[in-house]
Formats: structure tokens, sequence, C-alpha cells
């Protein structure tokens, strides 16, 4: 089976930058997707890692460690729109669908 | 518009009676999953579909069961509904499936209650 660890909630102030740490033990993985999620809405993709490296995209930014099985996203000059739930997916053989953590509860301040 | 559409959004049933939850997607993708929603639990697996008559079971599908009859619809079943299915429900489609990175494209959700 495939397990995901990211924190419960995350805190940070508007205009600051924030990291969502995602660890992972799954076998034959593929790749690490982020989406995110407004109060019980749809999820939202935002980034998917297959290689070793920081993706940035905007704002966002995604990266991941294969050997370290971990990755994280961070995102700056947060806004406090940003506040969300924040999903690390992990996509490994055996499965077809990703499988996601428990999600990041990020709450932005003014 | 490209999209995944669920119905109902909301749904309050009693214990045992049957119900079906709709999924339909515009985008010719090929596969197909659904997921339940719980605090604390994030999004879990119940099934997914690989392509028409292809499905195979998720993280807990117990409970459920689901059909792919056509590319584009993908329901969800609960024969005899129980109050631990009360959750909140999503869809989702993506073009491929692992390990090609496709995002999933999620629908609205379904929020059930169980009584």
């Amino acid at each position: 089976g495939q397990s995901l660890e990211q924190p419960s909630e995350v805190t940070a102030v508007e205009g600051a930058i924030v990291q969502i740490n995602c660890t992972y033990q799954t076998s034959g993985f593929y790749g690490l997707s982020w989406y995110q999620q407004h109060d019980g809405g749809a999820p939202t993709f935002l980034s998917y890692n297959a290689l070793d490296g920081l993706e940035e995209t905007g704002r966002f930014s995604s990266f991941l460690s294969r050997s370290d099985s971990y990755g994280y996203l961070l995102l700056q000059e947060l806004q406090m729109k940003d506040s969300a739930s924040y999903f690390c997916a992990v996509s490994a053989g055996g499965s077809y669908i990703p499988t996601f953590g428990r999600g990041t509860s990020l709450i932005v301040h003014p | 518009e490209a999209q995944v559409t669920q119905n109902p959004r909301y749904l309050i049933t009693v214990t045992g009676k049957k119900l079906t939850v709709t999924c339909s997607q515009n985008m010719n993708h090929e596969y197909m999953s659904w997921y339940r929603q719980d605090p604390g639990l994030g999004l879990r697996q119940i099934y997914y579909s690989m392509n028409v008559e292809v499905t195979d079971k998720g993280d807990v599908p117990e409970g459920y069961k689901v059909s792919r009859k056509e590319k584009r619809n993908f329901p969800l079943i609960l024969e005899s509904p129980s109050p631990n299915q009360t959750s909140l429900y999503f869809c989702a489609s993506s073009l491929v499936g692992a390990p090609g990175g496709q995002p999933q494209h999620f629908g609205d959700g379904t929020r059930l209650s169980i009584l």
C-alpha cells in the first residue's frame, strides 16, 4: 500500500512564504501531485513532479526528492485567497489513480 | 466547457434505501474514479475505472458498487446505505492514469447524509 504524511495545519501571514511538506512510502513510485481545495469545494490540480527538482508555476513551486521520498509545495507572496486545504497525492504502480494524503489546512492571516 | 458533473449535490436519505449518485464527464477521459472525503481523513479512493466495462476497487470499496457502460458516465451505487456512509463524495476523471501525471478533474461534490 501507500502512505503519505503531511502536517495537518500551517499558519502564515499575508505576503509571507510558506512550505508544506509531504513524505510518502510506496513502491513503484511514478510521481507526486499537489491539489488545492477551498472549503468543501472541488479539489483543483496545482502541479505534478515525476523527476527530482523544483517546478515553478507563478507564485507556487513544487519540489521532489525521489531518494528521500519527500516533496514540498512552496507558496510565495501569500494572499488571503490562498487559505485552503492542500493535498499531496502519489501516483504509483498498482494503482492507476493517485492516492491522496490527509491534507494540510493553510490559514493566511492579514 | 470541460467539466465533471455530479448529481445530486446534496441528499438526505434513510438507512437501507438504495441510491445512485451520477457522474458524467465531457472530456473523453479514459479514467474515472470516486473518492469520499471525511474530516481528518483526506480523500480516499472508493472505485476507479480505466475504460468502459473495466472497474477496480480502491481503498474503501465496501458498501459501494459502480458501473462503466459508457465512457462518459460512472455512477456510484449504494445498494443499502448505512450511516457510516455519510460523507462528501467526489467523482474525478483524467485523460490517462499513472504514470502520465495527468491531472484529476473533480466534480463539485455530493454531500450525502444517511439517517
